[in-house]
């Protein structure tokens, strides 16, 4: 069964820093990683969606990795900002089941 | 725009009573779920369709029902609603494929009394 974790599960950085969240998953049958933010009592956001056979995506100030062998993707947010706050998500598309399968995310603060 | 509307947003209701959210998407996408999320389990799946009249269990399917008549819609059905089914309701859907980028609806927050 897909198990998918995310470290750490809060953060709290000064604006400016360069951060990275962890997410890992143990089964790499995936079609499909994808990091999503939410805000508090909202919907879900997508930031990036990176394929099986890619091993990385870039979005502005945000880029994501994609080890698949290794069952291990990052987020890497460059010089943070009190508006990146928020609760952000790791969810695999499992490739036999079409599930959708999500951490339990990372809480970030960014204090300005 | 793409988007995935719900309805409501807010519904304070009593134990018993039947209710529908509402689920609309208009990117013609294939897959369409339903998720709930509470504090300290995350979000979890409830069901999920493939296409029209094609719909499996998720995760926690108990207590729920839903439909898909067609496309674009993907009703989540309370037939008798509970406490314990408190919750952040989210419709999702995506195309089929790796490439394919799931959206989400702005939630439906629950509450049964």
């Amino acid at each position: 069964k897909q198990e998918v974790t995310q470290i750490p599960a809060a953060l709290s950085v000064p604006e400016g820093e360069n951060l990275v969240l962890n997410c890992s998953f143990t089964d790499s049958a995936i079609y499909n990683l994808q990091w999503f933010r939410q805000d508090p009592g909202k919907g879900l956001t997508s930031l990036l969606l990176i394929q099986s056979s890619q091993r990385e995506q870039t979005s502005g100030r945000l880029n994501a990795s994609l080890d698949k062998s290794s069952g291990r993707s990052t987020l890497y947010i460059a010089a943070s900002q009190p508006g990146d706050s928020a609760t952000y998500l790791c969810a695999v598309l499992m490739d036999s089941s079409y599930k959708l399968i999500f951490g339990s995310g990372t809480r970030l603060l960014v204090r300005p | 725009e793409a988007q995935v509307t719900q309805n409501p947003r807010y519904l304070i209701t009593v134990t018993g009573k039947k209710l529908t959210v509402t689920c609309s998407q208009n990117m013609n996408h294939e897959y369409m779920s339903w998720y709930r999320q509470d504090p300290g389990l995350g979000l979890r799946q409830i069901y999920y369709s493939m296409n029209v009249e094609v719909t499996d269990k998720g995760d926690v399917p108990e207590g729920y029902k839903v439909s898909r008549k067609e496309k674009r819609n993907f009703p989540l059905i309370l037939e008798s609603p509970s406490p314990n089914q408190t919750s952040l309701y989210f419709c999702a859907s995506a195309g089929l494929g790796m490439r394919t980028e799931a959206f989400f609806g702005q939630g439906t927050r629950l509450t049964v009394v």
